[in-house]
């Protein structure tokens, strides 16, 4: 399967506890983005990076959200001291530029995040 | 304030019986207008691109269309696997994030 791939599927924790996802993008998609989605909305921007480069930051993305992407590859999200209000469906989408009409961005499966 | 709506928000139908869902938005500036297809517990499938007004695009059961305020997606005789929930977003000039609306539940019976 060539698409993009997120790990872990689903996360229960505790709150106050740390978390970190994974995602790897369609290989050669040089754009990464991450949103978070809530049930009965549409998914909200986080962030974004260019090969290695974050971009883009949403006010959503408070202090204790880091995101990396090293190596302009594969990329992690990060939530320390977890709270309930950080319960959602985590989602990672990846994007090619280059061409005008390559704007399409391809998610992936999501990580559930369940905070107790 | 950049805004997209969606509606219905939720939409039964039976099956063979063609709607119509809507997309409307108000933004500043727009690059390009999204349909995504989502089921449940799984991430969006992108459908469509739609960049300038008056542009369509069709795939199988499904025609997107986009005016300068609003897009409309078309599903003509739909089959119960075309139940889903309907996204629709916008990506503004300048910048690369997509603004999604609340989706439309589409439901097709037997």
């Amino acid at each position: 399967d060539t698409g993009v791939s997120q790990d872990p599927r689903h996360k229960i924790t505790k709150r106050g506890q740390n978390v970190t996802f994974r995602c790897d993008p369609i290989s050669e998609h040089n754009r990464l983005y991450w949103y978070r989605q809530t049930l009965g909305q549409g998914p909200e921007f986080l962030t974004y990076f260019q090969n290695e480069a974050q971009l883009e930051k949403s006010r959503l993305l408070s202090d204790r959200f880091s995101a990396e992407r090293p190596k302009g590859s594969f990329s992690t999200l990060e939530i320390q001291r977890t709270e309930q209000g950080d319960s959602a469906m985590y989602l990672c989408a990846s994007s090619l530029v280059g061409l005008r009409h390559n704007n399409e961005q391809f998610f992936g499966p999501g990580t559930r995040l369940t905070v107790l | 304030e950049d805004q997209v709506t969606q509606s219905p928000e939720a939409l039964r139908l039976q099956e063979g019986e063609s709607s119509s869902l809507n997309c409307s938005y108000t933004v500043s500036g727009l690059r390009g207008l999204f349909w995504y297809r989502q089921d449940p517990g799984k991430g969006p499938e992108f459908l469509f691109t739609l960049y300038s007004a008056g542009e369509e695009k069709e795939k199988e059961r499904l025609k997107a269309t986009l005016t300068k305020k609003e897009s409309f997606l078309h599903i003509t005789a739909p089959k119960p696997e075309d139940s889903a929930t309907y996204l629709c977003a916008v990506q503004l000039t300048g910048f690369q994030k997509l603004v999604f609306g609340t989706g439309t539940r589409l439901l097709v019976s037997p």
